[in-house]
């Protein structure tokens, strides 16, 4: 079975710093995407980043980007310049593999707090 | 509609009472997607239909549950007989022809007692 692990039930941040949420998987395949997704509390879950396993170039979105290690499936997320808006839980996202590529397995998430 | 609609936002059901649960995708989206979210947990992929294509129930924990979808429309989830442990948030995603750009709705939490 495929599995996401977020090591980090929690983390906080003051307002202004960077924090770095972590995210290892497991999987055989080489060519795959990985996902950021944030939850704040209305409930709604929001992509925030996604990667593509092929491309060597780690992907940015404005405050936000990732470090993909392939090797060591490791996806972690780093947030820079925290805002109060970025407080909410987190989740590690992972396709499938095969033909049932359009299920997502997550992770347990991570809730970030921000500190002003 | 502009994003994924789910209803109700909340539902509060006795123990053994039937409940239906409602998702009103985006229109063109041809996927729809339910997920169960438990407390403390990530998300459950529970049932996957595209287009007029046989849905994905795979991840249905047990014949209490049970979902439709009528062409590319509106979607329900039905759970028959509730327990206790069906307690948690359901969200409904939808996206183009099973692609993964899926948009979330912002989801019903399930309290049985």
């Amino acid at each position: 079975a495929q599995t996401v692990t977020q090591s980090q039930p929690e983390m906080s941040v003051q307002e202004a710093e960077t924090v770095t949420l972590s995210c290892t998987y497991d999987t055989s395949e080489s060519d795959y995407y990985l996902f950021w997704y944030k939850q704040p509390p209305s409930r709604q879950m929001i992509l925030v980043i996604r990667q593509e396993a092929y491309k060597q170039q780690n992907a940015t979105e404005n405050r936000f980007s990732v470090n993909f290690q392939k090797a060591a499936k490791s996806f972690s997320l780093k947030i820079s310049d925290s805002q109060l808006g970025d407080a909410a839980m987190y989740f590690c996202a992972y396709p499938n593999s095969g033909g049932s590529n359009y299920k997502l397995t997550f992770g347990k998430g991570t809730l970030l707090t921000v500190n002003p | 509609g502009a994003g994924v609609s789910q209803s109700p936002s909340n539902k509060v059901t006795e123990k053994g009472k039937d409940v239906e649960l409602r998702c009103d995708p985006i229109s063109g989206h041809t996927a729809l997607y339910w997920y169960r979210q438990r407390l403390g947990q990530g998300l459950e992929f529970l049932i996957y239909f595209q287009g007029n294509s046989a849905p994905d129930k795979s991840g249905l924990p047990s014949d209490r549950f049970s979902a439709e979808r009528t062409g590319e429309s509106v979607s329900t989830l039905t759970i028959q007989r509730t327990q206790q442990e069906d307690s948690a948030v359901y969200l409904c995603a939808s996206s183009f022809a099973g692609g993964l750009g899926y948009t979330f709705g912002s989801g019903t939490r399930l309290t049985v007692v």
